[in-house]
């Protein structure tokens, strides 16, 4: 069945690095766009990223532009989240999920992943 | 920048109630919207998309409508399954814009 699995999460210090991956299955991985989104505890979704179906293109909120790198591979159906010089504020449930390129919508998402970031 | 606006932040009602939520669009966006339903602990589910259509196997008590700058969802007879959070997003060319959120408990 189609299914998005993220892993990569952890406990890290402010500053540090952390490289999330969102395996995919059950559907032809390199004809969607994907999308980054993360809920911090307690709160609402927040949009963080989304790259294209060839990776050519990836934009990013402003709150993790400059810091937050997308991309895939879509040789291992895999997409890819590096956070750099991350802060407190960047703790949360980060999931992955698929844009249907036909309208857009976001049809599937992962069971997502928690990143914590404390000193 | 689009905001989405969401009303009320919680809603309790007994079961087999209708319910509604709304969601504002600080500017126009035409169909452009989706309603998720997330559970806690679980990821969100998408519901609704372009407005009014219905995802494959989504229950049809849920119907959705409106355009350009006002949304609803609607749950015709509230079941007890349907206890969760509700968004509104606008969705279209790249980004994503998320409503804040309706907590539907029951009565």
């Amino acid at each position: 069945q189609v299914q998005l699995v993220e892993s990569g999460g952890g406990v890290v210090q402010p500053g540090m690095s952390l490289r999330l991956s969102c395996a995919a299955s059950g559907f032809i991985f390199s004809s969607y766009g994907m999308h980054w989104v993360r809920q911090a505890p307690g709160k609402g979704l927040e949009w963080v990223a989304v790259i294209w179906y060839d990776g050519d293109s990836q934009y990013y909120a402003d709150a993790v532009k400059g810091r937050f790198t997308i991309s895939r591979d879509n040789s291992k159906n895999t997409l890819y989240l590096q956070m750099n010089s991350l802060r407190a504020e960047d703790t949360a449930v980060y999931y992955c999920a698929r844009r249907d390129d036909y309208d857009s919508r976001v049809d599937i998402w992962g069971q997502g992943t928690m990143v914590s970031v404390s000193s | 920048d689009i905001q989405m606006t969401q009303s009320p932040s919680n809603l309790s009602a007994s079961v087999g109630d209708r319910v509604t939520i709304t969601c504002r669009a600080s500017q126009s966006i035409s169909w452009w919207l989706a309603w998720y339903q997330q559970k806690p602990g679980k990821a969100p589910k998408l519901l609704i998309y372009k407005a009014s259509s219905l995802e494959s196997g989504v229950p049809s008590r849920f119907s959705g409508s409106g355009s350009g700058t006002e949304f609803t969802l609607t749950i015709s007879s509230l079941q007890p399954d349907d206890v969760a959070t509700y968004y509104c997003q606008h969705y279209y060319s790249y980004f994503l814009i998320f409503g804040g959120g309706t907590k539907v408990e029951i009565k």
